[in-house]
């Protein structure tokens, strides 16, 4: 749903850890999901994307996984880095009809060196 | 150029005086997103333009928020009579858009403060 109004979720991990930062989207008719990574000072940038006919897809280090009977969405970090310390926002995409990118909440995710 | 300008960067302007931002989308992306961003905030919905078809405007949070579109090229975001709770980062999106289900693109934003 809009994150209007709303304080940023934290989570912190270690450096070299896994770390899953989690989504509630809320459109059921949604069929594209993105995953975004937000640099202080800076404008999201694009990390992995999912179709709604897929359940799971993997990147360098990342995978996005889809669970469309609960409309979540996750995003797995492997072996985290301290440049991936940033603000994750999830995406999502409906079709015709309701075709304009709506971003949820963010998570702020601090890697501990 | 190689991806989507927004200028200015940093706009400070006085209370009651008007605004206007500017997008340059990246060439070919018929989708156009407007977003606002307050410190440390997500990124809310403002407008959307696609193509030809009427913008969604859903997101303006009042009359004195607007944005144009000059065919799929620059756009515009106006907001007018500029108030204190007006200061945040306005981004600006673009994507091959229509049925083709691909990223969207941001600017730097422009950061805009009212004082």
């Amino acid at each position: 749903g809009e994150s209007v109004g709303l304080h940023l979720p934290t989570l912190s991990v270690q450096e070299g850890d896994n770390s899953i930062i989690n989504c509630a989207y809320s459109n059921s008719a949604s069929d594209y999901f993105i995953w975004y990574k937000q640099e202080s000072g800076k404008g999201p940038q694009f990390i992995i994307d999912i179709r709604s006919n897929m359940d799971k897809r993997q990147g360098q280090r990342v995978t996005v996984l889809l669970n469309k009977t609960v409309k979540h969405l996750s995003l797995q970090i492997a072996a985290t880095q301290p440049g991936d310390s940033a603000v994750y926002f999830c995406a999502e995409r409906g079709n015709f009809g309701n075709e304009k990118l709506t971003f949820g909440t963010g998570t702020r995710l601090t890697i501990i060196p | 150029g190689a991806g989507v300008s927004q200028s200015p960067s940093n706009k400070v302007t006085e209370k009651g005086k008007d605004v206007e931002l500017r997008c340059d989308p990246i060439s070919g992306h018929t989708a156009l997103y407007w977003y606002r961003q307050r410190l440390g905030q997500g990124l809310e919905f403002l407008i959307y333009f696609q193509g030809n078809s009427a913008p969604d405007k859903s997101g303006l949070p009042s009359d004195r928020f607007s944005a144009e579109r000059t065919g799929e090229s620059v756009s515009t975001l106006t907001i007018q009579r500029t108030q204190q709770e007006d200061s945040a980062v306005y981004l600006c999106a673009s994507s091959l858009g229509g049925t083709m289900n691909t990223e969207a693109f941001f600017g730097q934003g422009t950061r805009l403060t009212v004082v």
